[in-house]
C-alpha cells in the first residue's frame, strides 16, 4: 500500500513563527502536493512539485513556500504564520504515468495559529 | 481552466435509503473523475475514479458513480445506505493538460440517520 506520511497531525504556533510541515512517501512518486481544507471551501492546491527541486505554485501559494530537496519527502514553509492560516493541511503524492493515476493522501496536519 | 460543483453542502438520508451526492464539472478537454471520501479527522480516500472507457464505474463500499458528457455530471450513487456512510465526500477532476493536480469541488457532508 502507497503511504504518505505526515510527520505532525497536531500543531499550534504563534504568529510570526516559521513553520514547518514535513510530508514523506514511499511509492518513489514523481509528483507531491501540499493542499489546504477548510469548511466549505473544499481543498485548494497551494504548491506541487513534480521533481526533485522543481516546484509549481497552485491556487493560493502566497504566504507558503516549498521544498523538495529529495525525492520522497516535500516540505510545506510558512515564514511568518498568521491567524487567517489556521487551517487543515493535506500531502499528497501519485505517479506520472498513467494519467489517470490515483492522488494519494496523508492523513492531514492540523494547524493552530495564535 | 478545470472546474467542479457539488450541488448540496449536506445531505441528509435514512439508513437503508438511496444516497446521491451530485457533482458537475467543467472542462474544456476529457476529464478524469474521482470521488473522495473523508471520515472524521482523516485524509482523503479514494472511492472511485472514471478515468477512460466504461461510464458506469464501480467503487469500494458499494458506491458508483456515472459520467454524463452530455450533462457534464458525475453523480455519486449508493442504492442502500449504511450508518458507516457518514463522512464528507469530495469530486474532483484532472486532465492530461496543464497541471498534475486535482481540482476539488467543496465537499458534501452525509449524514445518515438511523
Amino acid at each position: 500500500d502507497v503511504k504518505v506520511t505526515q510527520s505532525s497531525r497536531y500543531l499550534v504556533k504563534r504568529t510570526g513563527e516559521k513553520v514547518f510541515l514535513e510530508c514523506v512517501q514511499d511509492m518513489d512518486h514523481e509528483n507531491m502536493f501540499w493542499y489546504r481544507q477548510d469548511p466549505g471551501l473544499g481543498l485548494r492546491l497551494i504548491y506541487f512539485s513534480y521533481d526533485v527541486k522543481m516546484k509549481e505554485k497552485g491556487d493560493i501559494p502566497e504566504g507558503y513556500s516549498v521544498s523538495r530537496e529529495k525525492k520522497e519527502r516535500f516540505s510545506l514553509i510558512l515564514e511568518s504564520a498568521s491567524t487567517n492560516q489556521t487551517s487543515m493541511y493535506l500531502c499528497a503524492s501519485s505517479t506520472t504515468v498513467p494519467s489517470g493515476n490515483t492522488i494519494y493522501f496523508g492523513e492531514g496536519s492540523w494547524l493552530t495559529v495564535v | 481552466a478545470q472546474s467542479v460543483t457539488q450541488l448540496g453542502s449536506h445531505v441528509s438520508v435514512s439508513e437503508g435509503a438511496l444516497v446521491l451526492l451530485r457533482c458537475n464539472y467543467s472542462s474544456s478537454v476529457p476529464p478524469y473523475l474521482f470521488w473522495y471520501v473523508q471520515y472524521p479527522n482523516q485524509g482523503l480516500q479514494l472511492l472511485l475514479k472514471y478515468t477512460t472507457g466504461a461510464t458506469l464505474v464501480k467503487g469500494i463500499n458499494g458506491f458508483e458513480a456515472e459520467f454524463k458528457k452530455s450533462e457534464t455530471s458525475f453523480h455519486l450513487t449508493k442504492p442502500s445506505a449504511h450508518m458507516s456512510d457518514a463522512a464528507e465526500y469530495f469530486c474532483a477532476v484532472r486532465t492530461d493538460t496543464g497541471r498534475r493536480a486535482l481540482t476539488f469541488g467543496s465537499g458534501t457532508r452525509l449524514q445518515v440517520q438511523p
